[in-house]
């Protein structure tokens, strides 16, 4: 098993430009889980899925940030636009349905906003 | 708003002695308590859980305790190494508003275990 997936490992933008993150969860999986970890607020849920209807999106920040989940293989969390305060590693996750179980992380996407 | 604390935030202990790290929730509901392990630049990754119907669970070196009454628990580590040195979290499940699966994060506790 691959894992959990995502893409850029490192995005490196300017203030202002569009940022889409992406993530592949492992398979048979019904939840994602988009987080963002910084050093002053630590690691933050911004939305989850369950079967790629969002369940929760009480943390994303502002409307700057977007996430869609077309199908149970495939999520993307956008900004735009971006600034310089959304620089942090957005990780995601998943699990199986069915209760509380163990969230599987992926490698990360270290973003950094100039 | 639901919320997990988490002490110390910073833990420095020797080589071979014990680590403990304790964490408090709020939602009553609470049934899933993970532990996570943080190396430097690495994703989180799962080291043990424990289910509310259990008190105690343990794994070799480490063991969590679960008090539902006082709603706390904790992470305790034995016998520490060198290579438990990492950030440690833990977290509660939310049941509030038929939410599964959404976990609520303590904010870490650094651990350095000095050779």
């Amino acid at each position: 098993d691959a894992g959990v997936i995502q893409s850029p490992r490192h995005e490196v933008t300017e203030m202002g430009q569009e940022v889409t993150l992406r993530c592949k969860p492992i398979s048979g999986h019904n939840s994602l889980f988009w987080y963002r970890q910084t050093m002053m607020r630590g690691l933050e849920l911004l939305i989850y899925f369950n079967n790629n209807v969002p369940i929760d999106d009480s943390g994303m920040p502002e409307d700057r940030f977007s996430a869609k989940m077309p199908n149970a293989s495939f999520s993307t969390l956008k900004i735009q636009p971006s600034e310089p305060r959304d620089s942090a590693v957005y990780f995601c996750a998943s699990s199986f349905l069915a209760g509380a179980g163990e969230q599987y992380f992926g490698p990360g996407t270290r973003l950094t906003v100039t | 708003g639901e919320n997990v604390e988490q002490h110390p935030s910073t833990l420095s202990v020797q080589e071979g002695d014990s680590a403990v790290i304790k964490c408090t929730y709020s939602d009553s509901a609470s049934n899933y308590f993970p532990w996570y392990k943080q190396e430097l630049g690495k994703r989180p990754q799962l080291i043990i859980d424990i289910r509310s119907n259990v008190g105690e669970k343990k794994d070799q070196r480490i063991a969590v305790t679960l008090n539902k009454t006082a709603k706390h628990f904790s992470l305790h580590i034995t016998e520490t190494q060198p290579e438990d040195s990492a950030v440690y979290f833990c977290a509660a499940s939310i049941a509030a508003r038929g939410n599964t699966g959404k976990l609520i994060f303590g904010q870490g506790t650094t651990l350095q275990v000095k050779p």
